[in-house]
Formats: C-alpha cells, structure tokens, sequence
C-alpha cells in the first residue's frame, strides 16, 4: 500500500537550513507526485511546493527563493530544503502523493520542526 | 492566489445529528474540463489530514457514504449525515485549481 514518511531534525536554529527527507513505498516517483505541506500549531495548513513525476518542480512564491526540493528516485525519496529559517517556520512539515488532479491523497505523519533562537 | 473561506458549526453537536460545512471560494473552481477542483479532508487530533472527497463530490476510497460534498462554482458544502465519535477533528477545504493550492482556515467538530 501507499505510504509516505518523513524524516528530519526536531530542532534547527534560527537562521540555519531544514532539511527533511519524505521516504515513499507503494508507487514510484517516476508516476505520482510528491508535494510539501506545512501546519504550524494549532493553526491551519499551508502548500509549499511539489515534486512533479517528470521530474519538475514548483513551489509557493511565499517562500521566495528559500525553499528547494529534489528528489533521489532509485531511494523513492523526496528531499525538502529550506534555509534561512525564522521562528514562524515552527511547524509540522508533511510530504503528501497527488495521483488525481488537485488533491492529496495520501498523506505522511508529519515532523514537527522548532526553530530556536 | 486564491481565498478559501470556510464557516463555523453550532459546537458542540450531539452525537447523530446531520451537519453541513460550508466553503466559499474566491474563484470558480470549475474547470473546462467539467470537473470542480474543490476537495475535503479531516484531520483527527494529533493525526494527518485524510482525504474525505475530491473534485467536490467523489467520495476518496473507503470513506463512509455518510459524507458527501456538493456545490457549485465557488460555493461548496460538506454534509456529514448522523455524525459520530470518529468524526471529531477538523475540516478543511482546498482547492486544486491552480497553485499555490490553498486550504481553508478549518471547521472544527465537537461532539456533545
């Protein structure tokens, strides 16, 4: 079955790069999409950016140029960076598949990132 | 981009009761394919969001017929019909016409 999860540090300082790593099984890269999902606490969710299966990327403009995400295919893994992290960038960070058009239908359990100063 | 404005429930709901989500959209989500790029999920406490329906009205797989969306252009409502313990959690609409995808604020679900 489909399954997704997330990997990263639990703490990064302030102004330091996230990086966490989204770990597929259940489908191929190459055929589905990856996107990226962020929830600070207690607050709602925000899109940051995909991993298209042909291997192109986008990303929300809100995160200017700070955000970068690749992909390893022979690892089925999906690679979130983001670097000059503030505290507002505390949140839980999810990798999610877009098999149909526009939705998200399978989601990771999330990791929750703290910036500290 | 576009702004997903979703509507609050009289919480707390007794257990069997028919609730309706509502979510209004800034822009007409039908595309000229025929289809309506507005989607639902819940997130349970503590949990992922899971993916209740898709392009406003195809139930996602293995969820309960007690949940159903309908809508038009940019005004869609989620129905929950005889909600139950397991529904508790949070509703959010998203739209899936063009990026960046945007979600609604949430619906939460209390049950009395």
């Amino acid at each position: 079955q489909v399954q997704l999860k997330e990997t990263g540090p639990d703490l990064v300082q302030l102004t330091q790069t996230l990086s966490i790593t989204c770990t597929v099984s259940g489908f191929s890269l190459t055929t589905y999409n990856v996107h990226w999902v962020r929830q600070p606490p207690g607050k709602g969710l925000e899109w940051m950016g995909a991993m298209w299966n042909g291997g192109g990327t986008d990303y929300n403009s809100a995160f200017k140029s700070r955000l970068s995400i690749s992909r390893d295919t022979s690892k089925s893994q999906v690679f979130l960076k983001m670097n000059s992290l503030q505290t507002d960038d505390t949140a839980k960070y999810f990798c999610a598949s877009r098999t149909g058009r526009g939705y998200f239908d399978y989601w990771g359990q999330g990791v929750m990132v703290t910036v500290s100063s | 981009d576009i702004v997903m404005t979703q509507g609050a429930l009289p919480n707390p709901v007794p257990s069997g009761e028919s609730v309706s989500i509502t979510c209004r959209s800034s822009k007409s989500l039908l595309y000229s394919d025929g289809k309506t790029y507005l989607n639902w999920y819940l997130q349970r406490p503590g949990q992922s969001p899971q993916l209740l329906i898709y392009w406003m009205s195809t139930r996602a797989s293995g969820v309960s017929d007690r949940f159903s969306g309908s809508g038009s252009g940019t005004d869609f409502t989620l129905k929950i019909s005889g909600v139950e313990a397991e529904d508790v959690g949070v509703y959010y609409c998203q739209q899936g016409l063009e990026f960046p995808d945007t979600f609604g604020a949430g619906t939460k679900l209390e049950l009395k």
